[in-house]
């Protein structure tokens, strides 16, 4: 089956951990993106992935970073310098071409630091 | 900078009404705007508004796209349960290469 899978589904660390949360695609898809959910809010890109090797910073990057070694992997992590980083991240991919596509989603992971 | 609003940020009716949710946008170089329903985790595409289609429909489900006033609404009639969600707008401009998502609105359908 293709698709996007996220792992764990739900990660609990203590404050001043990094943490790093998986993601991988199996629908050969050349872009990927991570977004940040909190209650009440909708979907903020925190760093987006067109190719790999090359990736771009989001709205909120600030105590994130990514790697993009591979097409099929797209790894945050939440750094100690993320002031926040409880929240709900999910990852999504899509192909790129002449034509707009829509984004796939994984089904995200729920970090809690305590 | 790209923005997208949507309206109302809530909304609670009973099974078997009609809704709209609004979503209003800015965006440079208008490229598509698209409607996503969240139910527990991810996000699952419902519609793709572009230049080139204006106006979408799927069973209960339809939506259209006003390039002029700039906004879009998503219509659902005949609500059931299961259309209880979150739902997304989003919008991507040209070369822009993402997607700028609104703040969702929570729509509950009592039974």
């Amino acid at each position: 089956d293709g698709g996007i899978t996220q792992s764990p589904k739900y990660l609990f660390r203590k404050e001043g951990q990094n943490v790093t949360l998986s993601c991988e695609q199996n629908l050969n898809h050349d872009a990927m993106y991570w977004y940040r959910q909190d209650p009440g809010q909708g979907l903020r890109l925190i760093y987006y992935s067109q190719i790999v090797n090359d990736f771009q910073k989001g709205d909120i990057a600030e105590g994130y970073s990514v790697s993009r070694e591979k097409k099929e992997s797209f790894p945050l992590t939440v750094t100690s310098a993320q002031k926040n980083p409880t929240a709900f991240y999910l990852c999504a991919s899509r192909p790129t071409g002449n034509r707009p596509y829509e984004q796939y989603f994984g089904p995200g992971t729920r970090l809690t630091v305590t | 900078e790209d923005k997208v609003v949507q309206s109302p940020l809530s909304l609670v009716v009973h099974e078997g009404d009609t809704v709209t949710l609004n979503c209003s946008y800015e965006v440079t170089n208008f490229r598509s705007l698209l409607w996503y329903k969240q139910e527990k985790k991810a996000p699952t595409f419902l519609f793709m508004l572009t230049s080139s289609g204006i106006e979408k429909k799927s069973g209960r489900l339809s939506s259209i796209l006003d390039k002029k006033e700039l906004f879009s609404i998503l219509n659902i009639t005949a609500t059931q349960t299961g259309d209880s969600a979150i739902y997304l707008c989003a919008v991507e401009g040209w070369g822009a290469q993402k997607l700028v998502f609104g703040q969702g609105t929570r729509l509950t359908i009592n039974p």
